[in-house]
């Protein structure tokens, strides 16, 4: 399958500061990548779409402005937590797909963040 | 509102058994279907995928479809404990924008 890569896999971080996470896409071009949170023991939640070149598209409740969303490019995408809190801590996964009929969505490894 | 239901579980099985999980979907115009499977602390691996009614065979996995029920279905043969993690269903309305996911089954398999 595809391969995507995402960093870090784990980043500790103080209350206030931010932090940015990569996703790459490293053997194809991902025109839609997809940005997830997921608590302990609980589902996948979507916090946005993002199409390269274009704003991203946010799920309702999930604030645009402390989730900074780039996808500048057809292979990278980049979530910036601003101002992380503690309550920001959760584990963030990358998804990407080349879009179009019968494509696959492939995922990051994730990055648990820890905000102390 | 697209959705895509699963039974939470854990579904448990003894080692050796086969493992059956289901998933349904609301979105008649659901194009692609998939089996992700996500261990503890790790993200989701596509395991399996489905575009037409019946079924597919890979190795010890079966998906299995039908449009007609809105009815995805995943069989594991010779269960093995490795195999226990949350199984994820996704469908793709073929626009590639649109995946949306089932909330995951447990597959806890008994050695």
């Amino acid at each position: 399958g595809a391969v995507v890569s995402q960093h870090p896999s784990r980043v500790i971080c103080k209350s206030g500061t931010s932090v940015k996470i990569e996703c790459r896409s490293l053997d194809f071009q991902a025109t839609t990548m997809f940005w997830y949170r997921q608590f302990p023991k609980q589902s996948l939640m979507l916090m946005a779409t993002s199409n390269e070149g274009s704003k991203a598209t946010y799920e309702q409740g999930v604030e645009k402005d402390k989730f900074l969303i780039n996808h500048a490019s057809l292979t990278l995408s980049t979530l910036t937590v601003t101002s992380a809190h503690p309550e920001d801590s959760s584990f963030y996964i990358c998804s990407a797909t080349s879009g179009g009929p019968n494509e696959k969505l492939f995922f990051g490894s994730g990055t648990q963040l820890s905000v102390l | 509102q697209k959705e895509v239901e699963q039974n939470s579980g854990p579904l448990s099985v003894p080692e050796g058994a086969i493992a059956s999980l289901n998933c349904t979907y609301s979105d008649r115009g659901s194009q692609s279907f998939f089996w992700y499977r996500q261990y503890s602390g790790k993200s989701p691996e596509l395991i399996m995928f489905i575009y037409s009614n019946g079924d597919k065979e890979d190795g010890r996995f079966t998906a299995q479809l039908n449009k007609a029920s809105q009815y995805v279905s995943l069989l594991i043969r010779d269960s093995q404990p490795s195999d226990s993690a949350t199984y994820l269903c996704a469908v793709n309305d073929n626009y590639g924008q649109n995946f949306v996911f089932g909330p995951g089954t447990r597959l806890s398999v008994l050695p």
